[in-house]
């Protein structure tokens, strides 16, 4: 079957740390993978996204690689920001819906 | 462009009652679905309607039912309401077809006393 691995949070940083949220995934086929972000008292947005094996998705200073080999697609930024608080979840894309994964809170701090 | 609308924002029902969720997808779009989104759980699929029909289904028991109009917007409705039935409902949209994303209302909030 279908499923998503996230790491537990919450996930604490001061701002510009390194960030790195571990996503792993089980599927049959070839998925595409997202990860979107919801902010407190709202829905999803999407981050960004990755159709095929090697591709890389990137936003706003955020990226993720798909890889194949290793079923994962983790996220990661360079430099965080306090604004960048939110919960993050990883989803695959098969048979036209979204399977998620259960979401890791970030927390930025100045 | 307007995005993913819902309503209502909020509800609060008891248990045994009924509900009716409404959802209007992003212009263009023409598939719309719903998920389910326990407290601090991500979120888990209902059923996705295109050309007024249910093409898919989730692993979610026949009290929920939805229906989707002529002009693409969508009801999602549950009937006999749980306690375990609170939490944010969430409907997206897309372009049938493909791997294209789906696109995310703000969800509504219902609270089952």
């Amino acid at each position: 079957g279908n499923s998503v691995t996230q790491m537990e949070g919450p996930v604490t940083l001061s701002e510009e740390a390194f960030l790195t949220i571990n996503c792993t995934y089980t599927a049959t086929g070839y998925p595409s993978l997202f990860w979107y972000v919801q902010y407190p008292g709202e829905g999803l947005q999407l981050l960004l996204k990755a159709t095929k094996a090697d591709d890389k998705g990137s936003n706003k200073g955020f990226e993720a690689t798909y890889r194949k080999e290793t079923t994962s697609f983790h996220l990661e930024k360079g430099s965080v920001q306090v604004s960048d608080s939110a919960v993050y979840f990883c989803a695959l894309y098969n048979t036209d819906k979204l399977i998620f994964g259960t979401g890791t809170r970030l927390q930025v701090f100045p | 462009d307007a995005g993913v609308t819902q309503s209502p924002t909020h509800l609060i029902k008891t248990r045994g009652q009924q509900v009716t969720l409404r959802c209007s997808p992003k212009s263009g779009h023409d598939t719309v679905s719903w998920y389910q989104q326990a407290l601090g759980q991500g979120p888990q699929f209902i059923f996705q309607y295109y050309e007024e029909e249910e093409r898919q289904r989730g692993n979610f028991p026949d009290r929920f039912s939805g229906h989707q109009f002529p002009n693409y917007s969508s009801e999602l409705n549950v009937n006999a309401l749980l306690l375990g039935d609170s939490a944010l409902y969430l409907c997206a949209s897309q372009n049938w077809g493909g791997n294209q994303p789906q696109h995310f209302g703000d969800g509504t909030r219902l609270s089952i006393l």
